[in-house]
């Protein structure tokens, strides 16, 4: 069965400083995966997402992600972090029917000055 | 785009009371999806549909929870009778399909005293 595992439920980092969040999935078919940040009150919304092709994507706000099948993992990173970025941010895979996204239990981010 | 609407956006009603949440996706988007968020459980799928028909109501907790969705631009989600643990932020989601990118709503937050 699909899985998504996110490393680390909360993760600080200094403004200006490298951000990486891990996630690891488990998956029986070639899987379609997704970032997606939630800030507080709001919903959720897309960061980036893999589907097929190229294996590093980018996305909005200066995030990439890359996804490596070998160690089945689809890391979030970004080069500088901002104030802004401070948020949950959530790893998603596609279930194996393909009908429904399966969610990590999400990644808090703290951005310090 | 009006994005995805979810009414009420906080609900307090107390043990017993019935509840009813709404949500209507956007416009052109054939998958919708029930989505509820607690501290302790994180993001849950409590069911999708898919042109209007469920596709999947496996996540629904128990009976006292149903969910509709009579045409393509409406969707309800009901508590009857509601209970003190259901008190979580209820998302609603739109997507042009199942795997595709899904847009949130902003949530209703209930609270069940």
């Amino acid at each position: 069965a699909q899985s998504v595992t996110q490393l680390g439920s909360h993760v600080s980092v200094s403004e200006g400083a490298l951000v990486l969040l891990r996630c690891n999935y488990s998956s029986s078919v070639p899987p379609y995966l997704f970032w997606y940040v939630q800030y507080p009150n709001q919903g959720l919304q897309l960061l980036l997402k893999y589907t097929t092709g190229a294996t590093l994507v980018k996305g909005i706000n200066g995030f990439e992600a890359e996804f490596k099948k070998s160690e089945t993992s689809f890391h979030l990173t970004k080069p500088s972090a901002h104030m802004s970025d401070a948020a949950e941010y959530f790893c998603a895979v596609s279930n194996q029917a393909g009908t429904a996204l399966i969610f990590g239990k999400g990644t808090t981010l703290s951005v310090s000055s | 785009d009006a994005g995805v609407i979810q009414s009420p956006r906080h609900e307090v009603t107390e043990m017993g009371q019935e509840v009813t949440l709404r949500c209507k996706p956007i416009s052109g988007h054939n998958s919708l999806f029930w989505y509820r968020q607690t501290m302790m459980r994180g993001l849950e799928l409590l069911i999708y549909f898919n042109n209007n028909v469920p596709i999947d109501d496996s996540g629904m907790p128990e009976d006292r929870f149903s969910a509709k969705m009579p045409n393509a631009s409406f969707s309800t989600l009901k508590i009857q009778p509601s209970e003190p643990r259901d008190s979580a932020v209820y998302f609603c989601a739109s997507s042009r399909g199942a795997v595709e990118t899904q847009y949130f709503g902003p949530g209703t937050r209930l609270l069940v005293l």
